[in-house]
């Protein structure tokens, strides 16, 4: 069946930067993109953006071009999320998602908790 | 402020059937497929409803979809208090270019 395990959670200072991996297993890699959402305690799902597995292809969400950079390892079947320039508002659960399509996100890792504090 | 609305909660009773809407606009709902999710609290939301209507395996035909316009409704039968939890609806907004979500709905069972 499908698996996408993420990283531990992770203690950062403002002005930081933080990389959070999605180990993925049961699918074929390369014929789904994944998506990155996250959630901030108490409030809702934001997508931040999506890489291809099958090229690394990427698309993020306005709110976060400029500072964040998806990739993939093809021989690992692992995504990851870098976001550079933390502040205290990008704490948030972080989860990463098998793409059905456009409109669907899958399946879904754990999440990773992103603390930002200084 | 999500590109999607839904109310914040709804509540029925035990085997009482609750429908809860999510409205947007021609650039999301109107021209793309619409997908709903189940979120318990401190775990990671789970697939309930894609392509508008369409349900994966697994999930119980108590469960279903529809959509209209630029609106789609998720409808829940014989509600059981198992299924106390936060629903979302998402789609693909092709103006933004992003997925999009609602502000999430908290469904209280009575």
């Amino acid at each position: 069946q499908v698996h996408l395990v993420q990283s531990g959670a992770e203690v950062k200072k403002p002005g930081a930067s933080v990389k959070v991996s999605c180990k993925t297993s049961g699918f074929t890699f390369t014929s789904y993109g994944i998506s990155w959402v996250r959630q901030a305690p108490g409030q809702g799902l934001e997508w931040v953006g999506w890489v291809s597995g099958y090229n690394g292809a990427t698309n993020y969400a306005q709110n976060f071009r400029g500072r964040v950079t998806m990739t993939i390892d093809t021989p690992t079947t692992t995504a990851y999320m870098e976001l550079r320039s933390l502040t205290p508002d990008d704490t948030a659960v972080y989860y990463c998602a098998r793409d059905r399509s456009s409109s669907a996100r899958e399946n879904w890792g754990q999440g990773t908790l992103v603390t930002v504090s200084s | 402020q999500s590109v999607l609305t839904q109310p914040p909660s709804v509540s029925a009773a035990p085997g009482q059937t609750v429908t809860i809407s999510c409205s947007g606009s021609s650039s999301n709902i109107g021209n793309n497929y619409v997908s709903w999710y189940q979120q318990f609290p401190g775990t990671a939301p789970k697939l309930l409803i894609y392509d508008s209507g369409s349900r994966p395996s697994g999930i119980p035909d108590r469960f279903s979809g529809s959509k209209s316009d630029t609106s789609a409704t998720l409808g829940i039968t014989g509600l059981q208090t198992g299924d106390e939890a936060d629903y979302y609806c998402g789609t693909w907004d092709t103006s933004l270019n992003a997925a999009v979500f609602g502000g999430g709905t908290k469904l209280t069972v009575l």
